[in-house]
């Protein structure tokens, strides 16, 4: 599986958005860009997921570089709730999904 | 959508004794399960793999002899840690997946081991 490498951290004001940067240079054309977050003390939650064309749903967008060497979550009015862990993961033919460090974002009031 | 029931979600056992862990998929035949562990300010590490029906694999560093994984049903997974030291006292976690690529996993809620 392709590598991914993401800001340790990062903070956001709330109400504003958020965008979390993954770099994935080395990923392959069948493999899919993945995105969870994971709050203190609980199982990672699903938030989006792409291969090549940017995505959409009621939680984040996911923008993916023509090149698909980097992608960026938005989380477009990020609130208190949002602050955690997030991982960029990038998923192909071995079917596995492994963890980086990910990036662990503080929403401030 | 797909939901992972983990099952405990917490649980305190004595040194030298074992503890089973269940991870179910409730509304989905789950192929291929995953198990992670998680020590406190570090990422998920995947310890093993399992298919239905076959024995898992095991990642590099991970005592199958000690983490006994059975995926005996497409719903049902269990790990079960057997002689548990202080050392094991960690967050395990559970996935499931349906092994479409266009799919993503879905994870349990985690189980809080304690070995005292």
């Amino acid at each position: 599986d392709a590598k991914t490498t993401q800001p340790t951290s990062m903070d956001c004001a709330e109400g504003r958005a958020a965008n979390l940067p993954c770099n994935h240079s080395t990923i392959s054309g069948n493999e899919y860009v993945y995105w969870y977050r994971q709050i203190h003390s609980q199982g990672p939650q699903y938030i989006i997921h792409g291969l090549k064309n940017n995505e959409t749903n009621e939680m984040a967008s996911l923008i993916i570089t023509e090149d698909r060497k980097s992608s960026t979550l938005i989380l477009p009015h990020a609130t208190l709730r949002d602050t955690a862990v997030y991982y960029c993961i990038v998923r192909g033919g071995n079917n596995d999904m492994r963890f980086g460090a990910g990036t662990r974002l503080t929403v401030k009031p | 959508g797909a939901v992972v029931s983990q099952h405990p979600s917490r649980v305190i056992c004595k040194s030298g004794t074992s503890v089973k862990i269940e991870c179910r998929s409730l509304d989905f035949q789950a192929t291929t399960m995953f198990w992670y562990r998680q020590f406190p300010k570090q990422s998920l590490m995947l310890m093993a793999t399992s298919n239905e029906g076959s024995k898992a694999t095991y990642e590099q560093g991970v005592e199958k002899d000690k983490f006994l994984i059975n995926h005996a049903s497409l719903t049902l997974s269990t790990l079960t840690v057997t002689s548990a030291h202080p050392e094991d006292s960690s967050f395990y976690i559970c996935s499931a997946s349906n092994n479409q690529l266009n799919y993503g996993y879905t994870f349990g809620s985690g189980t809080r081991l304690t070995v005292v």
